[in-house]
């Protein structure tokens, strides 16, 4: 499977402000996705970061929220824009490497005061 | 609407012990089932199931898809305190999206 860095690891960030989360990966993969993973909750899909186009935003996300960035097959950024203490999660990244099972980045636990 | 379901939510044994995890799912389009074990922030993934009745098994950890009944098992044995985490369960669409089921947490007790 792909290896995936994922940074930051964690941040605490004041409401209002915006946080910028990279993923890299190892090797090219096809497809990369973000999820938000709430406190005592399981993952949710954000949305699907697409090389070379707009990212596909799952049902109660939207852009102007959850900006987006795949520059490359290899690179993707997310931004929780004009955050709020209900943005506290782990977010994390995972590429597809059919056959192998999706990876994960390591995850950035996000703490919003 | 497509849905993955676990149980039971959490589950406490003693060390050694075998545990049973169940993850049953309603989707159009399976394409597989994946199990994830979540001990901090990113789930490692443990097996990827696409045919139904054949096993996967890697050290104490097995598992097996049924997609007739539309459910897997996840087993441990011998468990030990490592074991401790949350294990996700996620089926992947037609579409490469995976839903995720809500987790059991298991804690093993020394």
């Amino acid at each position: 499977s792909a290896v995936i860095s994922q940074k930051p690891s964690r941040d605490i960030c004041q409401r209002g402000t915006s946080l910028t989360i990279q993923c890299q990966v190892d090797s090219q993969v096809t497809m990369m996705f973000w999820y938000r993973q709430q406190p005592g909750q399981s993952l949710t899909l954000i949305a699907t970061a697409n090389q070379g186009s707009e990212a596909t935003y799952e049902s109660g996300f939207v852009i102007d929220k959850f900006p987006i960035s795949r520059p490359n097959l290899t690179f993707s950024t997310l931004t929780v824009s004009n955050m709020s203490p209900e943005d506290s999660s782990i977010y994390l990244c995972s590429g597809d490497r059919p056959g192998s099972g999706y990876t994960f980045g390591s995850g950035t636990r996000l703490t919003v005061v | 609407e497509d849905k993955v379901v676990q149980s039971p939510l959490s589950l406490v044994v003693h060390e050694g012990d075998t545990v049973t995890l169940n993850c049953s799912y309603e989707v159009t389009n399976f394409r597989s089932l994946l199990w994830y074990k979540q001990e901090k922030k990113a789930p490692t993934f443990l097996f990827m199931l696409t045919s139904s009745g054949i096993e996967k098994k890697s050290g104490r950890l097995s598992s097996i898809l049924d997609k007739k009944e539309l459910f897997s098992i996840l087993n441990i044995t011998a468990t030990q305190t490592g074991d401790s985490a949350v294990y996700l369960c996620a089926v992947l669409f037609g579409n490469e999206k995976l839903t995720f089921g809500t987790g059991t947490r298991l804690t093993i007790i020394p």
